[in-house]
């Protein structure tokens, strides 16, 4: 699976976008970009994700540039609880080897 | 909404002791994970199970085995503890669907051995 590279650290202002980026150059053809964030002392949680085209949920939006190589989530309204390590992880969409590698994350600090 | 179950937050073990760290998910997945997470290291895959009663070895598994006898629940078993097995331990589970390919993580057991 492709590695991932982040910004360690991130701060961003109660009720504006919050935009966190991910590059991922050596990103194969099959390979999915995942997020997930992990508010402290709980398990990680599923944010979002996609092969190619922009995505959009309840929860954010994750923008995929055409060639692959680099991708921004989106939370449109930053709010305290969003205060949370985000990890940006690419990986096959199939099979079982089930093997999430997670790096060291962007820590994202919302500010009153 | 789905869950991911794991029957403790915080335990505290002597060195030597056996752990059995409980796992249930209620989403009839087929896939189940145990990773530990400590600082600095991320979380590490100690092992998983794609079915019942199918084990996969991680990155980690020296010190753990597994158990997979019903699709909901996957065990983890500290046969031994030593003081490096002070952890975060995550549980997740994943479907197969094509259009779920997302992990759902437990809230977590913080172990202390001491």
């Amino acid at each position: 699976d492709a590695k991932t590279t982040q910004p360690p650290s991130m701060d961003c202002a109660e009720g504006r976008a919050a935009n966190l980026p991910c590059n991922h150059s050596t990103i194969s053809g099959n390979e999915y970009v995942y997020w997930y964030r992990q508010i402290h002392s709980q398990g990680p949680q599923y944010i979002i994700h996609g092969l190619k085209n922009n995505e959009t949920n309840e929860m954010a939006s994750l923008i995929i540039t055409e060639d692959r190589k680099s991708s921004t989530l989106i939370l449109p309204h930053a709010t305290l609880r969003d205060t949370a390590v985000y990890y940006c992880i690419v990986r096959s969409g199939s099979g079982n080897t089930g093997k999430l590698i997670f790096g060291q994350g962007t820590t994202l600090q919302v500010k009153p | 909404d789905v869950k991911v179950t794991q029957s403790s937050r915080y335990l505290v073990k002597r060195t030597g002791e056996k752990v059995f760290l409980e796992c249930v998910q209620d989403m009839d997945h087929e896939n189940m994970f145990w990773y530990r997470q400590d600082p600095g290291l991320g979380l590490r895959l100690i092992y998983f199970s794609y079915d019942v009663k199918m084990k996969e070895k991680g990155d980690i598994p020296e010190g753990y085995s597994v158990s997979r006898e019903k699709k909901e629940r996957f065990s983890l078993i500290l046969e031994s503890t030593s003081t490096n097995q002070t952890s975060m331990y995550l549980c997740a589970s994943r479907g197969t669907e094509t259009a779920n390919y997302g992990y759902t993580f437990g809230s977590g057991t913080r172990l202390t051995v001491v």
